[in-house]
């Protein structure tokens, strides 16, 4: 079936650095969907993207969807403590969520 | 505003044991949701429901049991639990499927000895 790699599964960071996680698929989607999870919390989306190249900001978050649609991303600039959490990439059409990236900031 | 919520939030139980775990969303979405989540594996779908008496199998169905008799409720039931099935499980609801965001439930805690 169709799958959804992400890619660290894990990222330790100095609070202040960069981070970036990476969504891929096997096949062309749809839509990519972001979702952040605390840590004890539950899912909460941040945000679609839809089309090709697409490219969204909020604050220090950047997402990214691939040309051909079978890749996203997301960047953090200068992380603080209050980004910590889980972060998934999601695909609608197949109701997919990729496995996470967990993101520590140390302080 | 209630929003979805779980209920039991912890649940202990023997093997071999029926389980119910509850959802209820007061927005009147049509999509349901359930999702377990274990390390290792993120997120995998259960089973989801498009409207009352409308039930579909998601990746990993077997040994739940699903119903939706009304709109608000989506009650997820594992009838003869196994350890396999200790994990956090997640309820959402989304208004529509495609290109719409899931509003998640706080979860429920299963351990099943």
């Amino acid at each position: 079936g169709q799958q959804v790699m992400q890619i660290p599964q894990y990222q330790h960071v100095q609070e202040g650095e960069d981070f970036t996680t990476y969504c891929n698929s096997s096949t062309t989607l749809s839509n990519i969907q972001w979702y952040k999870q605390r840590p004890g919390g539950h899912p909460v989306f941040l945000i679609q993207l839809v089309k090709s190249g697409e490219v969204k900001k909020q604050k220090r978050l950047t997402f990214q969807f691939g040309e051909a649609k079978k890749n996203s991303s997301l960047h953090i600039t200068a992380t603080q403590t209050t980004d910590v959490g889980t972060y998934f990439c999601s695909n609608t059409d197949k109701l997919i969520f990729g496995t996470g990236t967990r993101l520590q900031v140390f302080p | 505003d209630a929003g979805i919520t779980q209920s039991p939030r912890y649940k202990i139980t023997e093997t071999g044991r029926q389980v119910t775990l509850m959802c209820h969303q007061t927005w009147s979405h049509s999509y349901m949701f359930w999702y377990r989540q274990d390390l290792g594996h993120g997120l995998r779908l259960i089973y989801y429901s498009a409207a009352a008496d409308i039930t579909d199998k998601g990746e990993v169905p077997d040994g739940y049991v699903v119903s939706r008799s009304k709109t608000e409720n989506f009650p997820l039931t594992l009838e003869s639990a196994t350890r396999s099935q200790t994990s956090v499980y997640f309820c959402a609801s989304s208004i529509v499927i495609s290109y719409n965001e899931q509003f998640f439930g706080p979860g429920t805690r299963l351990t099943v000895l």
